[in-house]
């Protein structure tokens, strides 16, 4: 059973700070990784993906990678509150369909 | 179309009503997937198709539930008989072949009374 797990949250953070988003993943098989923002009441929207370990930066997002933990993190700096959404990771094998998290809610307060 | 899109975006419904939930992908899109989503919960996988084959229904909750996709483009979700654990919003999402780079449609809110 390949399980994704993230804690649910939620995460609170002041406008302008880092916030740090975490997520373990049980199947050593995977190979992509992605993060999906989801506003209430809207559908879930990617916004970033990993493939090989490390960081990868777009612009206020980070996305870091470390397959040997298990372990895929998303980092927002300058925090806004617009960025207050649940964060959905989702992580594919390859050969299956992807299987997402129950997602974090972040709360960013002016 | 530019995106992706379903119908009905609200479904009201009475228990032991069969209902049909439409998904039509972004053009070209050969991959096409069924989510729900219960209140304040993550995202079921329901069935993934792939042209018009579905290599992948593993996630549907029970006979009561199928879906079909048609000349490689619209697909409809189909519950028979519903039940009012069935309520939840069903989201479609396509994308270009097998990959994680889906993008989702506005869901269909489902209501079972």
């Amino acid at each position: 059973q390949k399980e994704v797990e993230q804690n649910s949250g939620p995460l609170s953070v002041p406008e302008g700070a880092i916030a740090s988003l975490n997520c373990t993943y049980s199947d050593r098989g995977s190979q992509s990784f992605f993060w999906y923002r989801q506003y209430s009441g809207k559908s879930p929207e990617l916004i970033m993906f990993i493939y090989s370990n490390g960081d990868k930066e777009d612009g206020r997002f980070t996305a870091q990678l470390n397959k040997a933990s298990q372990y895929v993190s998303l980092l927002i700096r300058d925090s806004q509150p617009s960025d207050s959404a649940t964060y959905l990771c989702a992580v594919n094998s390859g050969y299956s369909t992807l299987t997402f998290g129950k997602g974090t809610m972040l709360l960013v307060s002016p | 179309g530019a995106g992706v899109s379903q119908s009905p975006s609200n479904k009201v419904t009475e228990k032991g009503k069969d209902v049909e939930l439409r998904c039509d992908p972004i053009s070209g899109h050969t991959a096409l997937y069924w989510y729900r989503q219960s209140l304040g919960q993550g995202l079921e996988f329901l069935i993934y198709f792939q042209g018009n084959s579905a290599p992948d229904k593993s996630g549907l909750p029970s006979d009561r539930f199928s879906a079909e996709r048609t000349g490689g483009s619209v697909s409809t979700l189909t519950i028979q008989r519903t039940q009012q654990e069935d309520s939840a919003v069903y989201l479609c999402a396509s994308s270009l072949g097998i990959s994680g780079e889906l993008f989702f449609g506005e869901g269909s809110r489902l209501t079972v009374l």
